[in-house]
């Protein structure tokens, strides 16, 4: 069974902090994704990383994929209020029909 | 372009009833999913429609059906309703070859009572 952890579940910051949430699993996955949703709508798709090490960047937001493509991690420089959201990582499943997700981490930054 | 649309935004129903949700994909999509987000939870994979036929089903029930019409809208039928089938229920559309790149909806909120 292919399944994602996300740590840590709840994250509440300051404006201007620093912060990493973490998407593990003992399986390989040919790519994750990201996903910010905010409260009563659904998830927009931050970013996909496909090959192993790979790191992009998107504003003050850094996606790393782990060597062995099970592991990413999900880095925010300088949070602002707007940051605030539940951020949910993804993989496809064995089958490619579906995608897997974590169980997500609520962040709040506040001012 | 028009984005992934559903229909109701909310709903109420009580225990044992029926419901019908609504999608209607992104233009260009032939491929609708549907999942199951859990208060404080991440979203779970229902079904996945492609070609009007059941391309591949999560560990849901048979109570919860759905069809793809020509258009590639969608719909998700839900039977005997029980308390916990409250939740966001999402749908998402993309094409059958990169499921990785899906695009979801707003959702219905559905409560049980």
């Amino acid at each position: 069974t292919q399944l994602l952890e996300q740590s840590p579940q709840f994250l509440s910051i300051q404006e201007g902090e620093n912060l990493t949430v973490y998407c593990n699993s003992s399986s390989v996955f040919s790519s994750l994704q990201w996903y910010r949703q905010e409260p009563g709508e659904g998830p927009v798709l931050l970013v996909t990383v496909v090959t192993g090490g790979e790191v992009k960047k998107l504003k003050r937001l850094t996606f790393q994929f782990g060597d062995a493509r099970k592991d990413s991690s999900l880095h925010i420089t300088a949070a602002q209020p707007g940051d605030t959201g539940l951020y949910l990582c993804a993989g496809a499943n064995q089958a490619g029909t579906a995608l897997i997700f974590g169980k997500g981490t609520t962040l709040s930054v506040s001012s | 372009e028009t984005g992934v649309t559903q229909s109701p935004t909310h709903l109420i129903k009580t225990r044992g009833q029926q419901v019908t949700l609504r999608c209607s994909s992104q233009s260009g999509h032939n491929t609708v999913s549907w999942y199951q987000q859990a208060l404080g939870q991440g979203p779970q994979f229902i079904f996945q429609y492609y070609r009007e036929e059941e391309n591949g089903r999560g560990n849901f029930p048979p109570r919860f059906s759905g069809l793809q019409f020509p258009n590639y809208s969608s719909e998700l039928n839900v039977n005997a309703l029980e308390l916990d089938d409250s939740a966001l229920y999402l749908c998402a559309s993309s094409l059958v070859q990169t499921v990785e790149t899906q695009y979801f909806g707003p959702g219905t909120r559905l409560l049980v009572l």
